[in-house]
């Protein structure tokens, strides 16, 4: 019964690179949340995704940044021309309802390092 | 805006001590969540309150969530090294309520 499973589990990019970061809910979620977290800040909200639709990007940088969850296969998170400010790491998360109030499970993230 | 704050930031103890981290807002917010983040890894949820003044007891780990649903405290009996980690609260918003605002946590180091 795995859980949320997110890769790669640490990816380098130089700057002007395009980052990809995968990840596939638990089984029979069909709810994906997507969190970064800085160094020394708390985990901030960033987009909330369902099969083929995105719910809610209020969060995400207009800029450079796009999500996804297809049909098939994974969320993907993509974070074009990366600049050094979006070294950190970022956490998905699924749920099989909307609804925050029971908790989420959390993937391991992906640390994402921009040189 | 919702905001929560934890204090303290950092906690440093010995084994077997007892402790209390806590976390506020001068919103209402409609659950709180406590996590634990251990480093390289992902948020384990730990517990969800939804009542105001509800108490969750988790085996050494006590929750409590604020009367007026503002505020929760995380206390820790005979703490073991086993707790060391990074105690994030998360709250769920009245509206939009798959949105968790997180606190910066609580850095917890238990030593033996």
């Amino acid at each position: 019964n795995a859980g949320v499973m997110q890769n790669p589990r640490h990816l380098v990019r130089r700057r002007g690179q395009e980052a990809r970061l995968r990840c596939s809910p638990m089984k029979g979620h069909s709810h994906v949340y997507w969190y970064r977290q800085l160094p020394e800040e708390g985990l901030k909200f960033m987009v909330y995704l369902q099969k083929e639709n995105i719910i809610d990007e209020s969060g995400m940088p207009k800029e450079r940044f796009s999500a996804e969850f297809p049909k098939e296969g994974p969320s993907i998170l993509r974070i074009q021309q990366v600049v050094r400010g979006d070294s950190a790491a970022y956490f998905c998360a699924s749920s099989s309802s909307p609804q925050g109030t029971y908790g989420y499970t959390f993937g391991s993230g992906t640390r994402l390092t921009v040189v | 805006t919702q905001l929560l704050e934890q204090s303290p930031q950092f906690l440093s103890i010995q084994e077997g001590e007892n402790l209390t981290v806590y976390c506020n807002s001068s919103s209402v917010f409609s659950s709180l969540q406590w996590y634990r983040q251990e480093p390289g890894e992902g948020p384990v949820l730990l517990v969800t309150v939804v009542t105001g003044g509800e108490v969750k007891k988790l085996k050494r780990l006590t929750f409590q969530f604020g009367d007026a649903r503002k505020d929760s405290s995380l206390h820790i009996t005979a703490a073991q090294t086993g707790d060391t980690g990074l105690y994030l609260c998360a709250g769920e918003g009245r509206e939009r309520n798959y949105k968790l605002t997180f606190g910066k946590g609580t850095l917890l180091t238990v030593n033996p």
